[in-house]
């Protein structure tokens, strides 16, 4: 089953553009990370924000984790043609040696 | 950089044949994921191994899919017989820790088709 769900499920958006997407999640967490995926290929990861922190930037990427409402935010700042990718929040959940639970993702377009 | 491999990229097989993945993951990660990406959907868990131990296999349908990690360094994950609602990516996927703290690496997927 899928813990988390990201909102919204495509978004289109020119370069240079902002965007945003947003994931949800069930239970309580460990960590959440975000990963993206170029079209067939495999997973990149991209950023993991703790339970314990609030917001966290790396290079363009700019992600913020509310607890109370369960709830994560990605931001890509002046996106680029080369974002374009389908971008997914994954979740760990407390117990010890739990794998990542994914959800379905957000299919972002940048057109040039 | 070191990468995960997976083999092969593609597969096409008929239901009710037997098939089989490999995946090898960096060098000295000893916890190893077998993932099932259905088209649309994000990757599923199958298995979790750390070293040469299951994990969780708890998502694995035992009936038909069988994993192992000999040596604790590569892996194989197979499926007998294939169905047709097998058709999907599989990814592998390894990390130098476990318990989720840190993150994984995932190899190129193997497309599988049943026809």
């Amino acid at each position: 089953s899928q813990q988390g769900e990201e909102d919204p499920q495509a978004l289109s958006i020119q370069e240079g553009e902002n965007a945003t997407m947003n994931c949800s999640y069930k239970t309580s967490i460990n960590n959440l990370q975000w990963y993206r995926q170029n079209s067939g290929r495999g997973l990149v990861h991209l950023i993991l924000i703790r339970s314990n922190e609030r917001e966290k930037h790396s290079g363009r990427l700019r992600v913020t984790l509310d607890t109370s409402k369960k709830s994560s935010s990605l931001l890509i700042t002046a996106s680029r043609a080369a974002d374009t990718a389908s971008y997914f929040c994954a979740t760990v959940l407390n117990q010890a040696g739990t794998a990542l639970i994914f959800g379905k993702g957000t299919t972002l377009s940048v057109s040039s | 950089e070191a990468e995960v491999a997976q083999s092969p990229r593609y597969k096409i097989t008929e239901k009710s044949q037997a098939v089989a993945f490999w995946c090898d993951p960096i060098s000295g990660h000893a916890t190893l994921y077998w993932y099932r990406q259905i088209l649309g959907q994000g990757p599923e868990l199958l298995v979790q191994f750390q070293d040469e131990s299951v994990v969780d296999d708890s998502q694995l349908p035992k009936d038909r899919f069988s994993a192992e990690r000999l040596k604790g360094v590569d892996s194989t994950l197979k499926i007998q017989p294939a169905e047709l609602g097998d058709s999907a990516m599989y990814l592998c996927a390894s990390s130098s820790r476990t318990g989720g703290l840190y993150e994984q690496y995932f190899g190129p997927g193997t497309r599988l088709t049943v026809t």
